[in-house]
């Protein structure tokens, strides 16, 4: 079975600051990583799909890179409304996701 | 496009259980639907998906035999079953559009469905 490791698990940051939130496979996933937002009392929302193919409709503040094994998800510029958890998912096999990294403002 | 789910649900433990999920303004044969697990304060399990078109359907291990999913094609609705609930099936349940770019990526999601079983 593919493990995926997020981290970090949770992380402070303030209005405007850039955040680099990663997701590391225990085998090589190829290009098969997909990016979530979830608000609290909300279902999830694709960001950010084959690693770095933004979801029509997202901010292009959301970036997303990688490959094989490790993943990233950058946040330019944060906004009030980013602040929110974030999964990764690898769909190379059986999907499986993150543990999931809750971004709180500082 | 969207997916719109059942309401919260408050059962007793033995009891059964369907919840659904319509899609409308797509095709629905067109895309797989995933289910995915939230219990309380925890993060995102994916239970299994069902190709609409021929109700094939795909499991995790770790919920194959505890739950049920189907599909209505006739009226663009899944379906998340279970025949005798547990106390730990306690938790948020979401379906979500699959659409098979970069292997299975869930674009669309509904609203989600609170599962609650108590004594």
């Amino acid at each position: 079975d593919i493990h995926m490791t997020q981290s970090p698990s949770s992380l402070s940051a303030s209005v405007g600051d850039t955040v680099t939130i990663t997701c590391r496979a225990s085998q090589s996933i190829s290009s098969y990583l997909n990016w979530y937002q979830q608000k609290p009392g909300k279902a999830p929302k694709l960001l950010i799909y084959a690693t770095s193919s933004l979801q029509s409709g997202v901010p292009a503040r959301f970036s997303g890179s990688g490959s094989g094994t490790d993943f990233t998800l950058t946040i330019f510029s944060l906004q009030p409304e980013d602040f929110a958890t974030y999964y990764c998912q690898q769909s190379y096999s059986t999907p499986l996701f993150g543990q999931g990294t809750k971004l709180e403002i500082k | 496009v969207q997916l719109v789910q059942s309401g919260a649900e408050v059962k007793k433990p033995g009891q059964s259980l369907r919840i659904s999920c319509k899609g409308s303004a797509y095709m629905f044969t067109s895309y797989w639907i995933t289910w995915v697990r939230q219990m309380p304060g925890s993060g995102l399990q994916w239970i299994g998906r069902i190709d609409p078109s021929d109700s094939y359907t795909k499991y995790s291990p770790s919920f194959q035999g505890d739950v049920t999913i189907s599909a209505d094609k006739s009226i663009s609705t899944a379906y998340l079953q279970w025949n005798s609930l547990k106390a730990s099936d306690t938790a948020m349940y979401y379906c979500a559009r699959t659409a098979r770019v970069a292997g299975e990526t869930f674009d669309i999601w509904g609203q989600g469905t609170m599962v609650t079983v108590s004594s």
